[in-house]
């Protein structure tokens, strides 16, 4: 089966620095890979997400970039504010049928 | 986007009991519900995946006859765990997907205290 490696655990960074999250899978059948953020006692809500026909996609402060050679997607969060701090998910899944979730980032942005 | 509900959103039970967790797609039709359960400060674990009118398919070391699911209608899935245990407290959450989304969407999770 599918197997997601999400690192770093934990990551502090100054308001206004820049993250950066990567995951690795394996199954190369992959092709759908979205990130998710869960704030502490609440559903993950997807923030967003990128097919295996795309390398890059941006949406504001945050982008998404995809490496199906090296099997490895990272989540890019720029000019991060407090409101960012939360635990974000990657997943990956065969056409969005099962999602396999990496372990989980806790990002945490000090003002 | 589309809206899941799950009931109730905790319970506690005492060992030995059974307890009953619906997931309802409240706005689309979820040909596909899925069921994880999260630990305290770890990931999502898929425990299974429920198409509505056929059996379940369940992930590698999640007991069938332990969690038991049926998705009976297009907008609801239900997981029953049976003979509950208090290393089966968990945050159990479902998602739906529709049948043209790559999207899942999640319910807001259900907490189960096993005493």
């Amino acid at each position: 089966g599918e197997n997601v490696e999400q690192h770093p655990s934990t990551l502090s960074v100054q308001e206004g620095d820049s993250a950066v999250i990567k995951c690795t899978y394996s199954d190369s059948a992959s092709n759908y890979f979205p990130w998710y953020k869960q704030e502490l006692g609440k559903r993950p809500q997807l923030i967003i997400d990128i097919r295996s026909n795309v390398g890059e996609k941006k949406d504001q402060r945050i982008a998404v970039t995809l490496n199906k050679t090296a099997k490895h997607f990272s989540l890019h969060i720029t000019e991060t504010q407090p409101e960012d701090s939360a635990v974000y998910f990657c997943a990956a899944s065969r056409g969005g049928n099962q999602f396999y979730f990496g372990t989980g980032t806790s990002l945490t942005v000090i003002p | 986007g589309a809206v899941v509900s799950q009931h109730p959103s905790w319970v506690i039970c005492k060992s030995g009991t059974s307890v009953k967790i619906e997931c309802r797609s409240l706005d689309f039709q979820a040909t596909t519900m899925f069921w994880y359960r999260q630990f305290p400060k770890q990931s999502l674990m898929l425990m299974a995946t429920s198409n509505e009118g056929s059996k379940a398919t369940y992930e590698q070391g999640v007991e069938k006859d332990k969690f038991l699911i049926n998705h009976a209608s297009l907008t609801l899935s239900t997981l029953t765990v049976t003979s509950a245990h208090p290393e089966d407290s968990s945050f159990y959450i479902c998602t739906g997907r529709g049948s043209s989304y790559n999207e899942q969407f999640f319910g807001p999770g259900t907490r189960l205290t096993v005493l």
